[in-house]
C-alpha cells in the first residue's frame, strides 16, 4: 500500500521569508507522480507544483520549488518570499499507478503567514 | 463551464435522512473524482469514473453510497441513510484525461449530519 507522510501538522513563517514543508512517501512503483496542492479557506483545492518521478530535475514554479529526493522517497515543498495569500493548507499527494486508488494524500500542514 | 461547480455547498440532514450531491465537471474533461474529507484530515479517494464509466469505487465506505455519472458530464453522490459518521466535505475533482494529470476541484460539499 502506498502512504504519504506529512510530519508538520503547522508551519509558521514571517512574511517574505522561506519555507519548506516537508513530505515523505512509500511506494512499490518505480515511476510515479508527485503534487502538492493548496486549499485555502474557500476548501477549493489548487494545484502548486508537480513533479514525475522519473525527472531528475526538481520542478519550479515561480516562488514554489521542490527537493526530490527519490532514493529518499521525499518531496520538499520550499516556497520564497513568502506572501500573506500562501496561508492556506498544503497537501502532498502521489499517484502511484494502479488506477485511482493510486491516489492518495497526506494529512496536510497549515501554513500559517505572519505579517 | 470555467471550473468544477459543486452543490449545494451545505448540506444539513437529519440522521436516516438521504442526501444527493451534486458536481459539473469542467466541460471535456474525461475524468471525475469524489473525494471525502474529514475535519482537520486530507481528501480521502471515494470513486472514480472515465466518462460514463464507473471505473473505480474502492474508495466508497458503505453500501450506503452510491455514484453515478450516466451521460459522462455531471455526476451525483447519493448518501441513504445517513449517519453521523458521513459528516464531511465532499469535493469532486475532474482532468482532462487520466489519473496522473493535475486535478481541477471544485469547493465541495460540508454534509453535516445531525
Amino acid at each position: 500500500a502506498q502512504t504519504v507522510t506529512q510530519s508538520q501538522p503547522e508551519m509558521s513563517v514571517q512574511e517574505a521569508e522561506t519555507v519548506t514543508l516537508s513530505c515523505t512517501y512509500d511506494t512499490s512503483e518505480s515511476d510515479y507522480y508527485l503534487f502538492w496542492y493548496k486549499q485555502p479557506p474557500s476548501r477549493q483545492m489548487i494545484l502548486v507544483i508537480r513533479q514525475e518521478a522519473y525527472k531528475q530535475q526538481n520542478a519550479t514554479e515561480n516562488r514554489f520549488s521542490v527537493n526530490f529526493q527519490k532514493a529518499a522517497k521525499s518531496f520538499s515543498l520550499k516556497i520564497s518570499d513568502s506572501q500573506l495569500g500562501d496561508a492556506a493548507m498544503y497537501f502532498c499527494e502521489m499517484y502511484s499507478g494502479g488506477g485511482a486508488d493510486g491516489l492518495t494524500f497526506g494529512k496536510g500542514t497549515h501554513l500559517i503567514i505572519q505579517p | 463551464g470555467a471550473g468544477v461547480s459543486q452543490s449545494p455547498r451545505y448540506k444539513v440532514a437529519k440522521r436516516g435522512q438521504d442526501v444527493a450531491l451534486r458536481c459539473d465537471p469542467i466541460s471535456g474533461h474525461v475524468s471525475l473524482f469524489w473525494y471525502q474529507q474529514a475535519l482537520g484530515q486530507g481528501p480521502e479517494f471515494l470513486t472514480y469514473f472515465q466518462n460514463e464509466a464507473q471505473l473505480d469505487k474502492s474508495g466508497l465506505p458503505s453500501d450506503r453510497f452510491f455514484a453515478e455519472r450516466p451521460e459522462g458530464s455531471v455526476s451525483t453522490l447519493k448518501i441513504q441513510r445517513t449517519q453521523q459518521e458521513d459528516s464531511a466535505v465532499y469535493l469532486c475533482a475532474s482532468s482532462l484525461s487520466g489519473v496522473y494529470e493535475k486535478l481541477f476541484f471544485g469547493s465541495g460539499t460540508q454534509l453535516s449530519v445531525l
